[in-house]
């Protein structure tokens, strides 16, 4: 089955640094890759979303990059905020799978003022 | 519009019982995913229904079980309850069978079991 790694587990920046996030998967029949944020106590919401047929998406301060031949894809925020603060989950989902998602093991990502 | 809605949210017991959680979906959504979360796996994958129908299964043992109503709720169950069933179990809800082609996947706040 697929299985999604995710670097690093935990990440300290300063406020207005970028903070970058990777995962690489195994699957090449991966074709979903959907970036999760959970706060302290709440549920996980998408944040940013990006299909196999895409190199890249932008959502104002949230970009991912997907490498299909290296099987890799990245978050990037830049400029970061304190209400950035959360763990981040990548996810992976192979076609013809349903909705069933396979998540990385998280990055904890805190913003210092 | 209301969201995934999750009951109990937390809930104890002891080893050998069983618990059954609930999960009541985005009105309108007919697909159910569960997922269990700790600090030590990450988010796994139980398994999904879709029109009352199991979809997929996760590598979880026979005594994680599920089911669909034919108002799109669900249920969860876990018989024989063991210390390392502890976790935050996530239901989360989408329109149809197949993300990203009709929306995101919706989770639920989860409910927190904890086994003594």
């Amino acid at each position: 089955g697929e299985n999604v790694e995710q670097h690093p587990s935990t990440l300290s920046v300063q406020e207005g640094d970028s903070a970058v996030i990777k995962c690489t998967y195994s699957d090449s029949a991966s074709n979903y890759f959907p970036w999760y944020k959970q706060e302290l106590g709440k549920r996980p919401q998408l944040i940013i979303d990006i299909r196999s047929n895409v190199g890249e998406k932008k959502d104002q301060r949230i970009a991912v990059t997907l490498n299909k031949t290296a099987k890799h894809f990245s978050l990037h925020i830049t400029e970061t905020q304190p209400e950035d603060s959360a763990v981040y989950f990548c996810a992976a989902r192979v076609v013809n799978a349903g909705n069933m998602l396979t998540f990385g093991g998280g990055t904890r990502l805190m913003v210092k003022p | 519009k209301a969201g995934v809605t999750q009951t109990p949210r937390y809930l104890i017991k002891t080893r050998g019982q069983q618990v059954t959680l609930s999960c009541s979906p985005i009105s309108g959504h007919r697909s159910v995913s569960w997922y269990q979360q700790t600090p030590g796996q990450g988010l796994q994958f139980l398994f999904e229904y879709f029109s009352e129908t199991q979809r997929n299964k996760g590598n979880f043992p026979g005594r994680f079980s599920g089911r669909q109503f034919s108002n799109s709720r669900s249920e969860m169950n876990v018989s024989t309850l063991e210390l390392g069933d502890s976790a935050l179990y996530l239901c989360a809800s989408s329109l149809q069978l197949h993300i990203p082609d009709t929306g995101e996947l919706f989770f639920g706040e989860g409910s927190r079991l904890t086994v003594l």
